[in-house]
């Protein structure tokens, strides 16, 4: 099962910073927090990573908290091309066993 | 793009034949990882493999076998296709030298309906 927790769908006005929250709160210290995206009937696609400190790559950032119980992901500037489903996924780091998808969250970006 | 395409994109079959669907990769990672997807399932891995000729069973692997013979191809075959194997197939790979983290890059998928 998922270790994660995602709200079902989420709106973003194109143009305005897409927040997407994600809880993880049976999170153990060696485990990173990893954002994929589902483009509709299109493979994932990586976007970002982290284990503590927060990340920025050229799609998004990602804020883990304090705690690492939380994290949000985020899209500066939404388009219209966003719109898809995403996941968060915990994940042991330099595991190399499967991918445990959740349900996600549905981003409409409009 | 990963360097990762995937053959066919679609087919159907028919109840009972053999289905092959191959993944082919580019980028020399380690391990490639045949998933399904199903609504109301997301992904599930069906087998995986950590080098050529070495592979083992995902969650859902029961109906499929996978062959490896090259770094670069990871071959799945559905020896007796049943209407239950109709779904989305996505071949993934990771292990490109990162030392404590691994990121899986996955392919445009492959769209089975067996009828």
């Amino acid at each position: 099962d998922a270790k994660t927790t995602q709200p079902p769908s989420m709106d973003c006005a194109e143009g305005r910073a897409a927040n997407l929250p994600c809880n993880h709160s049976t999170i153990s210290g060696n485990e990173y927090v990893y954002w994929y995206r589902q483009i509709h009937s299109q493979g994932p696609q990586y976007i970002i990573h982290g284990l503590k400190n927060n990340e920025t790559n050229e799609m998004a950032s990602l804020i883990i908290t304090e705690d690492r119980k939380s994290s949000t992901l985020i899209l500066p500037h939404a388009t219209l091309r966003d719109t898809a489903v995403y996941y968060c996924i915990v994940r042991d780091g330099g595991s190399q066993g499967n991918l445990i998808f959740g349900k996600g969250t549905k981003l409409s970006v409009k | 793009d990963a360097g990762i395409t995937q053959s066919p994109r679609h087919k159907v079959t028919e109840t009972g034949t053999p289905v092959t669907l191959r993944c082919h990769q580019t980028e020399n990672h380690r391990y490639m990882y045949w998933y399904r997807q199903d609504p109301g399932h997301g992904l599930r891995l069906i087998h995986y493999s950590y080098g050529v000729k070495d592979t083992d069973k995902g969650e859902v692997s029961d109906g499929y076998s996978v062959s490896r013979s090259k770094t670069e191809d990871f071959l799945l075959t559905l020896e007796s296709a049943t209407s239950s194997q109709t779904s989305v197939y996505f071949c993934a790979i990771s292990g490109k030298g990162q030392k404590y983290t691994d990121t899986q890059y996955f392919g445009p998928g492959t769209r089975l309906t067996v009828l």
